[in-house]
This record gives C-alpha cells, sequence and structure tokens, in this order.
C-alpha cells in the first residue's frame, strides 16, 4: 500500500531564506507526482508536475525534484517570502500497470515566512 | 469557467439531513475527482469520474454517498441522512490530461457543517 510522508509537518522560515520541504512514498511504481499549496480555507493550488520520467520540474523560485528509486521528493523555494505560507502538499499517482485514478496525498508541511 | 467552480462554499445541515453539493469543472476537462479533506486529516478520495466509462466509486465511505455526472461536465455529490462525521470539506478537481493523469486543478471546496 502506498504511503506519503512530509517532513516536517511545520516550518518556520525568516523571509529570504532558501528552504526544502521534503517528501517520502513507499513504493516507486509511480506514474507521477504533483506538488500543491493549501491557503488556510482554501482549495488546493497546484505548484508543479513531475512525471515518473522527469527528475525535476521549475517554475520561477519553486523547483521540485524527483528521485523515484528511492523514493522522495523534494520541493526548494529560493529566496522566500511572507506570501508562501501555507500548507504544502505532495500527492503521488500510483502506477500498477497502469495510472491509477486517484492520487495518494501527504499529510502536508505548514510553512511560516516570517517578515 | 477559469477554475474549477464549487457551490455552496459553506453548508450547516442537521444530522439527518440530506445535502447536495456541485461542482462545475473546467471546460474541456474530461476527468473529475472528488476528495474529502476532514480536520487535522489528510485528503480522502472519494470518486472519480472519466468521459462516459463508469466511475471508480471505491472510496465512497458508506452507502449514503453518492455522486452522478451528467452530460460529462457538472457533477453532483449527495450525502444522505448525513452524521457528524460527514463534517468536512469536500473538494472538487478536475484534469485534462489522457485518462485523468495530467495535473489536477482543484476548487475551493465546501465546507460541510453537521450539527
Amino acid at each position: 500500500k502506498q504511503e506519503v510522508t512530509q517532513i516536517p509537518a511545520a516550518l518556520s522560515v525568516p523571509e529570504g531564506e532558501n528552504l526544502v520541504l521534503n517528501c517520502s512514498f513507499t513504493d516507486s511504481a509511480i506514474y507521477n507526482l504533483q506538488w500543491f499549496r493549501q491557503d488556510p480555507g482554501k482549495g488546493l493550488t497546484s505548484l508543479l508536475l513531475i512525471q515518473s520520467s522527469q527528475r525535476e520540474q521549475t517554475s520561477g523560485r519553486l523547483n521540485a525534484s524527483l528521485d523515484k528509486s528511492s523514493g522522495r521528493s523534494t520541493l526548494y523555494i529560493a529566496a522566500s517570502q511572507p506570501g508562501d505560507s501555507a500548507t504544502y502538499l505532495c500527492a503521488v499517482r500510483p502506477n500498477y500497470g497502469g495510472a491509477t485514478n486517484k492520487l495518494i496525498f501527504g499529510t502536508g508541511t505548514l510553512l511560516a515566512v516570517q517578515p | 469557467g477559469a477554475g474549477v467552480s464549487q457551490s455552496p462554499s459553506n453548508k450547516v445541515t442537521e444530522k439527518g439531513k440530506d445535502v447536495e453539493l456541485r461542482c462545475d469543472p473546467i471546460s474541456g476537462h474530461t476527468a473529475l475527482y472528488w476528495y474529502r479533506q476532514s480536520l487535522g486529516q489528510g485528503l480522502e478520495f472519494l470518486i472519480y469520474f472519466q468521459g462516459n466509462s463508469a466511475p471508480d466509486k471505491s472510496g465512497l465511505p458508506s452507502d449514503r454517498f453518492s455522486a452522478e455526472r451528467t452530460g460529462g461536465s457538472v457533477s453532483t455529490l449527495t450525502i444522505q441522512r448525513t452524521q457528524q462525521e460527514d463534517s468536512a470539506v469536500y473538494l472538487c478537481a478536475s484534469t485534462r490530461g489522457g485518462g485523468g493523469t495530467g495535473e489536477l486543478f482543484f476548487g475551493e471546496g465546501s465546507r460541510l457543517t453537521v450539527l
């Protein structure tokens, strides 16, 4: 059974710092992995989607890497800003002889960037 | 619309009543998902629709839960005889990727409170 873990559960950093959020999954048979952010009381906003054949994806100050064999993904945020404060979620789509219908989500990392 | 639209944004109901939650996916997206996010819990898959195929209902927690998708677009999630444990945020997502494996876009959610 695929399980997704995110460490740390919460993180507080001063503005301007570069930071890394971690996501690990127990089964390397994945189709893709997606990172989201969720602001309080809001839905999920997609940040980056990495296909299983890819090693990384970049969007602005965000860079996500994927090491499928070790079951790990990291989300790197450069020059953090108070507006980056949110909960960050990763989700994997298992691949059991074909992509499955459901994403498996981690429980998230709550990030606070202090001005 | 430009994004996934959900209504109502908030619903307070009494135990035992039926509720309907609506989702209008992004135009052109053939796959639609319902997830549930309970307080302090991760996202829980409920149901998946892809085109005209039979839906994947494997995540529905009980037979009080049902969903339909009319005309391959708008979806309605119905909860009958609501219980307090049904209180949660119900999130809808859609994707355009082949077989529903592309990037997921979420709505803002419907917050259900059962008194």
